[in-house]
């Protein structure tokens, strides 16, 4: 039972450049979410999924897309990076809105 | 809309100190009230919650209380070590939302 897994840890992008991250959770939850971490600011959440095939805004959206084809997989895109996007991203998932959040290891992202 | 505010770090104690995190928050429900800790290049993992008034969440030795007069859920733990040096997030989550909300984390180091 690998719980959430992201891919992939660390990555460089230049400018205008484009990546897919990749959410991946094995406890066969409903609920998946993408945060961003920044200094002194804690976790914002960019989007969320409450099953599959859906998708929804968090707090700060703009620059992101996201997809949840199948239920275990949530992927966070950026179609053309900005330094501001620039920060740590952590997926989470729960089985309810209710229940506890897991989180997975990060993905360290760098945009020059 | 719903905010939380915990003490700025760092915080830096020896073995064996008293360890408080303050966190007082604002929401318009009844929240449900949480601690993720995140050790050094990991993600987030949840710490003790507590969901209704008076109640107290613990766990590994920690412990806090929702305390709805005074609109606080602080952080105890009675004689640190030197693993729980880590980064310490008070969250909450409100009635029906969907979304974690979180405050900016406070860095705990203690030293041997």
């Amino acid at each position: 039972n690998a719980g959430v897994t992201q891919t992939p840890k660390f990555r460089v992008l230049k400018t205008g450049q484009s990546m897919t991250l990749l959410c991946a959770q094995d406890m066969n939850h409903e609920y998946m979410y993408w945060y961003r971490q920044d200094p002194g600011m804690g976790l914002r959440l960019i989007h969320y999924s409450v099953g599959e095939g859906t998708t929804a805004k968090g707090e700060v959206p703009d620059g992101y897309n996201v997809s949840r084809l199948k239920k275990q997989n949530f992927l966070l895109g950026l179609e053309s990076a900005a330094p501001s996007q620039t920060s740590v991203y952590f997926c989470a998932s729960s089985q309810t809105v209710y229940n506890e959040q897991f989180f997975g290891p990060g993905t360290r992202l760098t945009v020059l | 809309g719903d905010s939380v505010t915990q003490m700025e770090g760092p915080v830096t104690l020896s073995e064996e100190a008293f360890l408080t995190i303050n966190c007082t928050y604002t929401a318009t429900g009844y929240p449900s009230l949480f601690w993720y800790v995140q050790y050094p290049g990991e993600g987030l993992q949840l710490l003790l919650k507590a969901t209704k008034a008076d109640d107290k969440g613990s766990n590994k030795g920690f412990e806090a209380t929702y305390r709805k007069e005074t609109t606080s859920f602080h952080l105890e733990k009675g004689s640190v070590q030197v693993s729980d040096s880590a980064v310490y997030f008070c969250a909450l989550s409100d009635q029906g939302d969907y979304k974690l909300s979180f405050g900016a984390g406070t860095t705990v180091t203690v030293r041997a």
